[in-house]
Formats: structure tokens, C-alpha cells, sequence
């Protein structure tokens, strides 16, 4: 069964720290990931897709089939990236969401 | 520029009371879903659907349907509402199912207690 699996619930990092949230996926096929951010108060929204390759807010993401793991990384923490970071998965049009994992910078 | 708007942002209802929550979105996709958001359980699917009058089950549809009479309008029922239905309630949508800017808009979520 397709699944999305986020090990860690809480993550808490002092600011300009590295942060790296973790994502492991199960998937037949060619997995298509995102990550996404909600901010305090603010609705969810997308922050990346793995087959943009892009950077957003100086978060990355890199795809590894070997270890199905699509983990989400920052060199140096901010206050302002203090959120609940959701992975996702798609499975045709739908997406598979992992458990979140809340992500606290401390200044 | 809200794109998708969930009617109530909190509701507080009775057991076995009937409950809807509305969701419209104005960008004219084609799919619309329903998830609820429960700590450390992530977002499950309750129900989806690709066009108008069409629906299909998610993960967790028991004690829910939903209705789709127009392509812009997508509305969760709770039939009769119970304690375990507490829960915040996001709706979202996405166009088509095209590779490299496939993702979805949500709202902002209905947060429902059940009393």
C-alpha cells in the first residue's frame, strides 16, 4: 500500500541551526512528493515538488529511490520557519499526507 | 484573493445533530477533497471527486458523504454528528492531473467540535 511515513512528530532546533525533516515514502511506481508548510494561524500551502527541483524559503528536497526517502532540509534555521510541515504523496489525483511533523526554531 | 472558502471557520455541534460544511472554490478545477486534520495522525481523506455529481471514498469514509451538485461547490455531511467526528476539516482543490504544477489550494479549515 502506498504510504508516507514522517518518524519524527516534533523537531526543535535553535536558530541558525541545519534542519533536516524527515520523509520516507512506499510507492510501485515513479513517486511523484511535495512538502508542505502551515504557518500559525494560516492555511496549508505548498512549499516545493521534488520534480521542480527548486528551492523555496532556502529549503531542498531530494528524491532518493534507493532509501524512498524524500527528506526536507535547511543549512540555517530561521524563527520564521517555526510551522507543521506536512510530506505528501500522489497517487493518481489524490495526496497522501504523512503525519506531520511540527518544526520549532528557537532564537 | 481567497481562491477556496470553507463557510465556517468554527462550528460546535450536538451528537446526532445532521452537520454541513461548505466548500467554494472560484479557480474552476476540476477535483475537490475533503481531509481531516487530527495531531499526529497527519491528514486522511474522507471523500473526492474529479467532476460535478461524481464522488469517490477516501481512507475514512465512514459516518460522511458529500455532494457535488456544481463543479464550484463541494459539501461535507455528517449525518449525525458524533464525539469522535471532533476534528478540524479541510477542503482543498487542484486542476486536472498534468505532471510538473500538479498540487492543490486548500482552505482554511472548519474546526468542529461535537458536544
Amino acid at each position: 500500500a502506498q504510504r508516507v511515513t514522517q518518524p519524527e512528530k516534533l523537531l526543535s532546533v535553535f536558530k541558525g541551526a541545519p534542519v533536516e525533516l524527515k520523509c520516507n515514502y512506499s510507492y510501485s511506481g515513479s513517486p511523484e512528493l511535495f512538502w508542505y508548510v502551515q504557518y500559525s494561524r494560516q492555511r496549508l500551502q505548498l512549499l516545493l515538488r521534488h520534480i521542480s527541483r527548486e528551492s523555496i524559503k532556502g529549503f531542498t528536497a531530494d528524491l532518493n529511490k534507493g532509501e524512498t526517502s524524500f527528506h526536507l532540509k535547511k543549512p540555517f534555521a530561521q524563527e520564521e520557519d517555526s510551522a507543521m510541515y506536512y510530506c505528501a504523496l500522489r497517487q493518481g489525483g489524490k495526496l497522501i499526507f504523512g503525519q506531520g511533523t511540527e518544526l520549532s526554531v528557537k532564537p | 484573493d481567497v481562491k477556496v472558502t470553507q463557510s465556517s471557520r468554527y462550528l460546535v455541534k450536538r451528537t446526532g445533530e445532521k452537520v454541513f460544511l461548505e466548500c467554494v472554490q472560484d479557480m474552476d478545477h476540476e477535483n475537490m477533497f475533503w481531509y481531516r486534520q487530527d495531531p499526529g495522525l497527519g491528514l486522511r481523506l474522507i471523500y473526492f471527486s474529479y467532476d460535478v455529481k461524481m464522488k469517490e471514498k477516501g481512507d475514512i469514509p465512514e459516518g460522511y458523504s458529500v455532494s457535488r451538485e456544481k463543479k464550484e461547490r463541494f459539501s461535507l455531511i455528517l449525518e449525525s454528528a458524533s464525539t469522535n467526528q471532533t476534528s478540524m476539516y479541510l477542503c482543498a482543490s487542484s486542476s486536472g492531473t498534468g505532471l510538473g504544477n500538479y498540487g492543490y489550494t486548500f482552505g482554511s479549515g472548519t474546526r468542529l467540535t461535537v458536544v
